[in-house]
């Protein structure tokens, strides 16, 4: 199966650490990459591949794998974190589903 | 600095064709996928296919049989084709750089256009 599963909503205190979570068979064979996404804005890319982070995006995002899961880590969480997270990967049919989407808090 | 752009009909009547296309500026063509992916009111991401500078192409299998991707490579440009649209079509869509590496376990799409509305409503 290629679906990717996310937790709907997470909620973190400012300044604290939070865990995006994504769930699926094809992580197990393919890292997934993460999409930071605000209301009326397109997706911006955050992590790829093992725990590659672009040009611009801040160090307190991270990301690891295990087995069938994959994580996003924000540590030290900011205001302008509240955003959408979408995990992404592919499968061996060459499909590339997205995860449903957490809606991240910063209380 | 890639800069996507993209434009088409933002209004469509139910079983017509949405057509979108897609330009690239400021970067290479070839050595990437160029992918499509929708976003309805209120809901999550789809991935709905890709292609390369070849014409190489990978559809989402719940949407292969209605969609068309296409390359010209003489303009960088990808066009979307979606036939027979439904009201469940309706969505924001996105076109987005997914960069190619043989045999790699990741993917990842770094450059996104900035969407297009499109609305199916008779």
């Amino acid at each position: 199966s290629s679906e990717l599963t996310q937790d709907p909503a997470v909620s973190v205190a400012l300044g604290q650490t939070v865990r995006i979570t994504c769930q699926g068979d094809s992580l197990r064979s393919y890292y997934a990459s993460w999409y930071q996404q605000k209301p009326g804005q397109a997706p911006v890319l955050v992590i790829y591949g093992k725990n590659n982070r672009p040009s611009g995006i801040p160090d307190r995002f991270s990301g690891s794998s295990s087995g069938n899961t994959a994580s996003l880590t924000i540590t030290g969480a900011q205001a302008e974190d509240e955003a959408d997270y979408y995990c992404n990967s592919r499968d061996s049919s060459g499909n590339h589903p997205f995860g449903g989407g957490t809606k991240l808090t910063v209380l | 600095q890639v800069q996507l752009q993209q434009w088409g009909a933002g209004l469509l009547k139910p079983s017509e064709t949405l057509s979108l296309t897609c330009a690239v500026y400021g970067g290479s063509f070839s050595g990437y996928y160029w992918s499509w992916i929708r976003q309805p009111p209120g809901k999550g991401l789809e991935w709905i296919g890709e292609i390369n500078h070849s014409g190489s192409t990978n559809y989402n299998p719940s949407l292969k049989s209605r969609v068309t991707i296409s390359v010209d490579t003489s303009k960088n440009q990808f066009s979307l084709k979606l036939s027979s649209v439904t009201a469940a079509d309706t969505a924001v869509y996105y076109c987005a750089r997914a960069p190619t590496k043989l045999g790699a376990h990741y993917y990842y799409m770094d450059v996104w256009g900035k969407g297009t509305t499109v609305t199916v409503s008779s």
